[in-house]
């Protein structure tokens, strides 16, 4: 069975720092996506990134990208320039043959001014 | 941007009784799903539905849960008997289809569910 790691519960950054939050996994699938969501204090899971696990290239959207290491299993998400609407709890999640998405239990991340 | 709308986004109810969560996913999209969140924790998997029968459900998913498409818009997860512990939040969502491996899910904002 796939299972999502993530070993920080909690993480506090600098307004306009980088800030980096890791995730590892476990599957034997070859095929499979990787997500990171991020949910606000309203609750609601927004999509942050994604990783197609057949693309060498790590993806990027604007200030956020990941560092993908298929062979280590790990996924982690880089934060540059965070900002204070950056709070939030980010969660890491494996998508695969199965129609359902597996979770990392999160991290909390708390952006200072 | 099309999105997945739920209601309601808080329901308070009495241990027993039934609840019908509702969700409306994004318009072309095939595959639909819930998942719960008890507070504190992560999400978890409740089941996947598509054309118009589960295509996989977890063990969290027993008798209690249904989930059905009633017409060309809705997606509901009826709870029959609520029990405390069916307190948290449910999030619906969608994808566009399903190759050999998983699309992106596109979520709801949820329904707090709260059960006295």
């Amino acid at each position: 069975a796939q299972t999502v790691t993530q070993s920080q519960p909690e993480m506090s950054v600098q307004e306009a720092e980088t800030v980096t939050l890791s995730c590892t996994y476990d599957t034997s699938e070859s095929n499979y996506y990787l997500f990171w969501y991020k949910q606000p204090p309203s609750r609601q899971m927004i999509l942050v990134i994604r990783q197609e696990a057949y693309k060498q290239q790590n993806a990027t959207e604007n200030r956020f990208s990941v560092n993908f290491q298929k062979a280590a299993k790990s996924f982690s998400l880089k934060i540059s320039d965070s900002q204070l609407g950056d709070t939030a709890m980010y969660f890491c999640a494996y998508g695969g043959a199965t129609n359902k998405l597996i979770f990392g239990t999160g991290t909390l991340l708390a952006v200072q001014p | 941007e099309p999105e997945v709308t739920q209601t309601p986004s808080h329901q308070v109810t009495q241990m027993g009784q039934e609840v019908i969560l509702r969700c409306v996913p994004i318009s072309n999209h095939l595959y639909f799903y819930w998942y719960r969140q008890i507070l504190g924790q992560k999400v978890e998997f409740l089941v996947s539905f598509y054309n118009n029968e589960i295509s996989e459900k977890s063990e969290i998913f027993d008798d209690q849960f249904s989930v059905e498409r009633p017409d060309g818009s809705n997606f509901t997860l009826k709870i029959r008997s609520t029990k405390l512990e069916d307190s948290a939040m449910y999030f619906c969502a969608s994808s566009a289809f399903v190759t050999v491996i998983q699309e992106t899910q596109y979520f709801g904002p949820g329904t707090r569910l709260l059960v006295l």
